[in-house]
């Protein structure tokens, strides 16, 4: 089974600055995806980003992008130029592949909040 | 194009009575799935179907089942509803592309159990 491990329950970043958002997981398994969502107070839950596993290029979307250590199991989100719509709560979550099943394994989330 | 769409948006019901979620894909998507969303237990799985079979299922009782239609639309049902039932219910979406797996979530239908 795979574990999602998200160690910060919640964080703060002043307007403008980078943040970076942690989050580690477990398997046996080689190939899979690695998403990062963002759930607004809205509770929409909307896609962030997303890593193969295979890629050893580190994905990004504009102002967000991911640092991949796949021999740590580490998968971290960073956010520049942080924004006041960015507050929200941030979760990881893992998804193998070639296993006939697109289950999502989620962490606990990161509550972050941009100060003004 | 739509994204996905679930119904109702916000339901209320008494402790024994039963419920049914409804969840629309993305156009071209063919595996729906369904998570339970609290603030103990954070995002659980509860079941994925893929043209009309449910192919996975996480550890929930039987009270919770779904279903699957040909036009992919789903439907999640929960019978006896109990207090410990209240929760946000996501569905997701999702399609192997090229570029990697997308996977979207509806809105979520909110279930207040008095």
């Amino acid at each position: 089974a795979q574990t999602v491990t998200q160690s910060q329950p919640e964080m703060s970043v002043q307007e403008a600055e980078t943040v970076t958002l942690s989050c580690t997981y477990d398997t046996s398994e080689n190939n899979y995806y690695l998403f990062w969502y963002k759930q607004p107070p809205s509770r929409q839950m909307i896609l962030v980003i997303r890593q193969e596993a295979y890629k050893q290029q580190n994905a990004t979307e504009n102002r967000f992008s991911v640092n991949f250590q796949k021999a740590a199991k580490s998968f971290s989100l960073k956010i520049s130029d942080s924004q006041l719509g960015d507050t929200a709560m941030y979760f990881c979550a893992f998804m193998r592949t070639g296993a006939g099943s697109y289950q999502l394994t989620f962490g606990k989330g990161t509550k972050l909040s941009v100060i003004p | 194009k739509a994204g996905v769409t679930q119904t109702p948006r916000y339901l209320i019901k008494t402790r024994g009575q039963q419920v049914t979620l409804s969840c629309s894909p993305i156009s071209g998507h063919r595996s729906v799935s369904w998570y339970q969303q609290t603030p103990g237990q954070g995002l659980q799985f509860l079941f994925e179907y893929f043209s009309e079979t449910q192919r996975n299922k996480g550890n929930f009782p039987g009270r919770f089942s779904g279903r699957q239609f040909s036009n992919s639309r789903s439907e999640m049902n929960v019978s006896t509803l109990e207090l410990g039932d209240s929760a946000l219910y996501l569905c997701a979406s999702s399609l192997v592309v090229a570029s990697g797996t997308e996977a979207f979530f509806g809105q979520g239908t909110r279930l207040t159990v008095v």
